[in-house]
């Protein structure tokens, strides 16, 4: 079955950088887009990056460009999200997610918790 | 960036009830609409896509309507399992978007 498992999130100081990684398996990675969202404590989903299957296109949410970097290993199967000049509106849980045909997310992580914190 | 707009924020309702969300566009989005439930503590899963397809494995008594700017996400029949928060995302164009989410509480 499709698995998803993000690792990498942690406790980093205002200004540090930190890398997410995510770990897929149980399908064809190398076929499907790849989101982040996340989720601020007791907050609603923030949409926060996409790549294309073939890694060629990325987008990313204003709250992010500048600072954050999605790319993808297909040989490793696997996703990461480089996250730089982090703040505190950074803290929050960050979801690995696949896009299937259909305009739909069908798989998410169980996320990792980023915790920006002095 | 297009903004959706759920209503209402939170809804109180009881068990076997028939409960509506919307979900407002700020500008017309064709069908790029998925709907969400997300338990406390759990990912989100994909109940509706397409604005009106069901995810394969999702229970009928959720269905979604709407096209262009108004969607609504309707639960009929409610179940212990459905009290949730649901979100509705958009997919028309970049940057992606959420709706603020509906909490569902029991009555």
């Amino acid at each position: 079955q499709v698995q998803l498992v993000e690792s990498g999130g942690g406790v980093v100081q205002p200004g540090r950088s930190l890398r997410l990684s995510c770990a897929a398996s149980g399908f064809t990675f190398s076929s499907y887009p790849m989101h982040w969202v996340r989720q601020a404590p007791g907050k609603g989903l923030e949409w926060v990056t996409l790549i294309s299957f073939d890694g060629n296109n990325k987008y990313y949410a204003d709250s992010v460009k500048g600072r954050f970097t999605i790319s993808r290993d297909n040989s490793k199967n696997t996703l990461y999200l480089q996250m730089k000049n982090l703040g505190g509106d950074d803290t929050a849980v960050y979801y690995c997610v696949r896009e299937r045909s259909g305009w739909k997310l069908d798989s998410w992580g169980q996320g990792a918790l980023v915790s920006v914190s002095s | 960036a297009i903004q959706l707009t759920q209503s209402p924020s939170s809804l109180s309702a009881s068990v076997g009830d028939r409960v509506t969300i919307t979900c407002r566009a700020s500008q017309g989005i064709s069908s790029a609409l998925a709907w969400y439930q997300q338990k406390p503590g759990k990912p989100p899963e994909v109940l509706i896509y397409d604005a009106t397809s069901l995810e394969g494995g999702v229970s009928s008594r959720f269905s979604g309507s709407g096209y262009g700017t108004d969607f609504t996400l309707t639960i009929s029949g409610l179940q212990p399992e459905d009290f949730a928060t649901y979100y509705c995302q958009q997919f028309n164009s970049y940057p992606i978007t959420f709706g603020q989410g509906t909490r569902l509480e029991i009555k």
